[in-house]
């Protein structure tokens, strides 16, 4: 069975600062993943996606992630963080469904306060 | 380009009714995905299609019923609604084989049960 970590519920930064989310994947094969961003009352925008190949990923909003098989991680990076970034971020590791198409799986959150 | 439309944004029910959370997407998918999110437990899959006509249980199906008569719309039933039922619905569509595994995500649909 597939299951998606997020160990930080909560964190703050200060505006400009660095950003890093953590994220820990248990999959059997080779995981297809994803960060997620959802601000308040809005739903799921993709942020970035690995599914093979460079193990460091670019997305939008300046995020990237690294792919770590060894430590079976996809942490989720921004060099200087925005005051519009604070919202919850979700990480999640693809598995194919029985008859076809792909089950997410999500961790639980991290929600990003940015202070001023 | 609409991308995948949810209906309503917000509901309130009560203890028994029942109502369809609707789900259309303009982009041709074929596979089509209901979703709810509790606070601290991340997305749940309720249930899935991978095509007109195919539906499939999720993780927590128990209390909800689908149908999906055409690639555009996948709607959720709940016929009687519980307090449990509680929580923010999300809807989401992707290409299919060979398309990538990106799935897109409708805004929600919040609802209330008392």
């Amino acid at each position: 069975a597939q299951s998606v970590t997020q160990p930080d519920i909560h964190i703050t930064v200060s505006e400009g600062a660095s950003l890093e989310l953590r994220c820990n994947y248990s999959y059997g094969a080779t995981p297809y993943l994803f960060w997620y961003v959802q601000s308040p009352g809005q739903g799921l925008q993709l942020l970035l996606k690995y599914f093979s190949g460079d193990t460091l990923v670019q997305g939008i909003k300046g995020f990237e992630a690294e792919f770590k098989r060894s430590q079976s991680s996809f942490n989720l990076r921004k060099p200087s963080v925005h005051w519009s970034d604070a919202a919850e971020y979700f990480c999640a590791v693809a598995r194919p469904l029985t008859g076809g198409g792909n089950k997410l799986t999500f961790g639980t959150g991290t929600q990003l306060k940015v202070e001023l | 380009n609409a991308g995948v439309t949810q209906t309503p944004k917000f509901r309130i029910l009560k203890i028994g009714q029942s109502m369809t959370l609707q789900c259309a997407q303009d982009m041709n998918h074929n596979y089509m995905y209901w979703y709810r999110q509790d606070p601290g437990m991340g997305l749940k899959l309720i249930y899935y299609s991978v095509g007109a006509g195919i539906t499939d249980k999720g993780e927590v199906p128990n209390g909800y019923n689908v149908s999906r008569s055409t690639t555009e719309d996948f709607p959720l039933r709940l016929e009687l609604a519980a307090p449990s039922q509680t929580s923010v619905y999300f809807c989401a569509s992707r290409p299919g084989q060979g398309s990538g595994n990106t799935i897109y995500f409708g805004e929600g649909s919040w609802l209330t049960v008392v």
